[in-house]
């Protein structure tokens, strides 16, 4: 079956500017992950998402960060006034659900972010 | 707090050579351990966990992971490499069934014909 998908899978942008990420989970997965991974860096936690709220955004980094997901299925990463920190590969993951027993978060291949 | 540190960022081993990337960790309580690789345009994918019990886990490709409490590792190996697997390998540890990833900074494998 179809996995994670990420669109687009390369963006260039200008300081300044925004953004918009999205990401397609696995159909039927209640959480969704999103990563960003810096180079030479391992992927570093950003969000979570249970169905539709937010369950924990301790990982964004600013409050130019923002997701959403609307109708609990596909997630939007919103990026404001770019900065060329902001420069990375942003992984999207979903897994069937979170509880207290192991779900498989599964990946999708990222959107690689250039701020100039 | 959670960290990981992958001693290692390149390797380079020939084809049919065996392979030992190193993990090491930092946790309170009992870890979730985990391998991930990553392929140019691809997903991370799983390779294996360990949550308990037997301290030697299988995972897919032929990769082998052994968990050592005494020194805080988690070594992924391989008996004889494959081109194939030049990649991008990951550890991790988490808690709650390793649902909040702490991801170590990766090791670059290339592998020689």
């Amino acid at each position: 079956g179809a996995g994670v998908s990420q669109t687009p899978s390369n963006k260039v942008t200008e300081k300044g500017k925004y953004v918009e990420l999205r990401c397609d989970p696995i159909s039927g997965h209640t959480a969704l992950y999103w990563y960003r991974q810096s180079l030479g860096q391992g992927p570093e936690f950003l969000i979570y998402f249970q169905g539709t709220g937010a369950a924990d955004d301790s990982g964004l980094p600013n409050d130019r960060f923002f997701a959403v997901r609307p109708e609990g299925s596909v997630s939007t990463l919103k990026i404001q006034r770019t900065e060329r920190g902001d420069s990375a590969v942003y992984l999207c993951a979903s897994s069937l659900r979170r509880d207290n027993s192991y779900n498989e978060q599964f990946f999708g291949p990222g959107t690689r972010l250039t701020v100039l | 707090a959670q960290s990981v540190t992958q001693p290692d960022i390149h390797i380079t081993v020939s084809e049919g050579a065996s392979l030992e990337l190193r993990c090491n960790y930092s946790y309170g309580a009992t870890p979730y351990l985990f391998w991930y690789v990553q392929s140019p345009g691809q997903g991370l994918q799983l390779l294996l966990k360990y949550f308990s019990g037997d301290t030697l886990v299988q995972g897919i490709k032929g990769f082998e992971a052994e968990f050592k409490r005494s020194q805080s590792s988690f070594n992924l190996r391989k008996p004889s490499v494959h081109w194939s697997d030049a990649a991008e390998y990951f550890c991790a540890v988490g808690d709650n069934y390793g649902q909040n990833f702490v991801f170590g900074p990766g090791t670059r494998l290339s592998v020689l014909p």
